[in-house]
């Protein structure tokens, strides 16, 4: 079945180290995205890319940076820039002929 | 700028009572509305959305929503809830041209007990 793989579920870092989140999705959309949940939050957009080979901030990017060269895949790298990364995050995929988003089942990345 | 107001943190509800979420939203068009539920530390399942039509939109798991334009809501409703509803509910609102750009609630979470 086609669907959204988001590796690993669960991720522990160290003050000041990168981490990257890795995203496959074999749905053959065009667009990913990357969302940051906090408890009393919502979803918080971060990077969104519409094609390969391009990608947009979203609200919250500083401290985060993302690639995409495979239409597949869209990992994102927590950066030690970033003040406080521990959160749930999850990615996301849509098509330009269907609306709404198809969502990973997230990784929650905790700083130790 | 779109956006999107759940304004009941916590609901609880009594196993086979009624349910209503609450949403308002902000868009200066025919938005495109959705309701996602999502279960602890999973991910986003899509229950229903509406782009224009019938105002009262079905979705999975006998959950129905009614688009009302004059007071910008878009309430999600269940005539009878199950324990196995208790999750959180997100509302979100999404532009209507161009690439996706959906906003999303900050979430009711119901409980449901017995």
């Amino acid at each position: 079945d086609g669907g959204i793989t988001q590796s690993p579920k669960y991720l522990f870092r160290k003050e000041g180290q990168n981490v990257t989140l890795s995203c496959e999705q074999n749905l053959n959309h065009d667009a990913m995205y990357w969302y940051r949940q906090d408890p009393g939050q919502g979803l918080r957009l971060i990077y969104y890319s519409q094609i390969v080979n391009d990608f947009q901030k979203g609200d919250i990017a500083e401290g985060y940076s993302v690639s995409r060269e495979k239409k597949e895949s869209f990992p994102l790298t927590v950066t030690s820039a970033q003040k406080n990364p521990t959160a749930f995050y999850l990615c996301a995929s849509s098509s330009r002929t269907v609306y709404g988003y198809t969502f990973g089942s997230g990784t929650r990345l905790t700083v130790v | 700028a779109q956006s999107v107001t759940q304004p009941d943190i916590h609901i609880t509800v009594s196993e086979g009572a009624s349910l209503e979420l609450r949403c308002n939203y902000s868009y200066g068009a025919t938005p495109y509305l959705f309701w996602y539920v999502q279960s602890p530390g999973q991910g986003l399942q899509l229950l229903l959305k509406y782009f224009s039509g019938d105002t009262l939109v079905q979705g999975i798991k006998g959950f129905e929503a009614e688009f009302k334009r004059s007071q910008s809501s878009f309430n999600l409703r269940k005539p009878s809830v199950h324990w196995s509803d208790a999750a959180e509910y997100f509302c979100a609102v999404g532009n209507s041209g161009g690439y996706q750009k959906v906003t999303f609630g900050t979430g009711t979470k119901l409980q449901v007990i017995p």
